[in-house]
C-alpha cells in the first residue's frame, strides 16, 4: 500500500545544478500537486495538475517545471538550482471526489 | 483568489487539557471543503479532519472538532484532552468543491502546538 511515493528524501545540489524530483502514486487519483514547505511561510503550492495532459502554476512558479508524464507520475524540475530553493518538497494527490490530499514523505532539498 | 490564514504561529496547551487553533479564510465560493492536517517531527503529513461546507453540523473525530462558522469564514480545531502525542504542526487547507481545471488545494502558514507534560 505503497500511497504517493517521492524520490529522492534528500539531496544537496550545489548552485546552478539540475535535478529533478520524482514523484508517483498508485491510488489512480487524477489531481496532483506539489508543495515547497519552509519555515514560517506554510505549504505554498508550486504547480498542480488536474487531470493527465494538463499543468497549471501554483503560487511560487519561478524557478521550476513540471511535467505530468501520466496518470501516476508527476516530476518537478530545477533547471538551475538557487540557494532560494532550499526546502523541503512535498508532493501530494487527490481525486477530486474523494476531497483529501495525500502526501508523500518530503523531499530536504539543500542549495549550496 | 482563496487565501487561508492562521493568526497563531505558536501556541502551548498543559497534557490533559483543551486548545482551539483559528483559521480564518477568504472566498467568493459558496460551496468548498476544509480541511486540518497535522504534521508531527516525522514531516509527515496526516489528516486530522475535514468539513463540507454545505454541512451545517461541525464535524468531530474523537478528540478533535471543528467550530464552522460559514458566515463568519471561520474555521477552528478544538482538541479535547491534548496527549503529548498532539504536538505538531497543524495546517488549516481549503478546497473548492467543484470539479474544474483549478483544482487548488490551499493551505495556511501553520500553528505549531506544544504539550506541556
Amino acid at each position: 500500500n505503497a500511497g504517493v511515493t517521492q524520490t529522492p528524501k534528500f539531496q544537496v545540489l550545489k548552485t546552478g545544478q539540475s535535478m529533478t524530483l520524482q514523484c508517483a502514486q498508485d491510488m489512480n487519483h487524477n489531481s496532483m500537486y506539489w508543495y515547497r514547505q519552509d519555515p514560517g511561510m506554510g505549504l505554498r503550492l508550486i504547480y498542480y495538475s488536474a487531470s493527465e495532459g494538463t499543468t497549471d502554476k501554483g503560487e511560487v512558479p519561478n524557478g521550476y517545471n513540471v511535467s505530468r508524464l501520466n496518470k501516476r507520475e508527476f516530476s518537478l524540475r530545477l533547471e538551475s538550482a538557487a540557494p532560494s530553493q532550499t526546502s523541503v518538497y512535498f508532493c501530494a494527490s487527490s481525486e477530486v471526489q474523494n476531497t483529501e490530499a495525500f502526501f508523500g514523505q518530503g523531499t530536504r532539498l539543500t542549495v549550496v | 483568489a482563496q487565501t487561508v490564514t492562521q493568526s497563531q504561529p505558536e501556541m502551548s496547551v498543559q497534557e490533559a487539557e483543551t486548545v482551539t487553533l483559528s483559521c480564518t479564510y477568504d472566498t467568493s465560493e459558496s460551496d468548498y471543503y476544509l480541511f486540518w492536517y497535522k504534521q508531527p517531527p516525522s514531516r509527515q503529513m496526516i489528516l486530522v479532519i475535514r468539513q463540507e461546507a454545505y454541512k451545517q453540523q461541525n464535524a468531530t473525530e474523537n478528540r478533535f472538532s471543528v467550530n464552522f462558522q460559514k458566515a463568519a469564514k471561520s474555521f477552528s480545531l478544538k482538541i479535547s484532552d491534548s496527549q503529548l502525542g498532539d504536538a505538531a504542526m497543524y495546517f488549516c487547507a481549503y478546497r473548492s468543491l467543484f470539479m474544474n481545471r483549478d483544482d487548488k488545494i490551499i493551505f495556511g502558514k501553520g500553528t505549531r502546538l506544544h504539550i506541556l507534560p
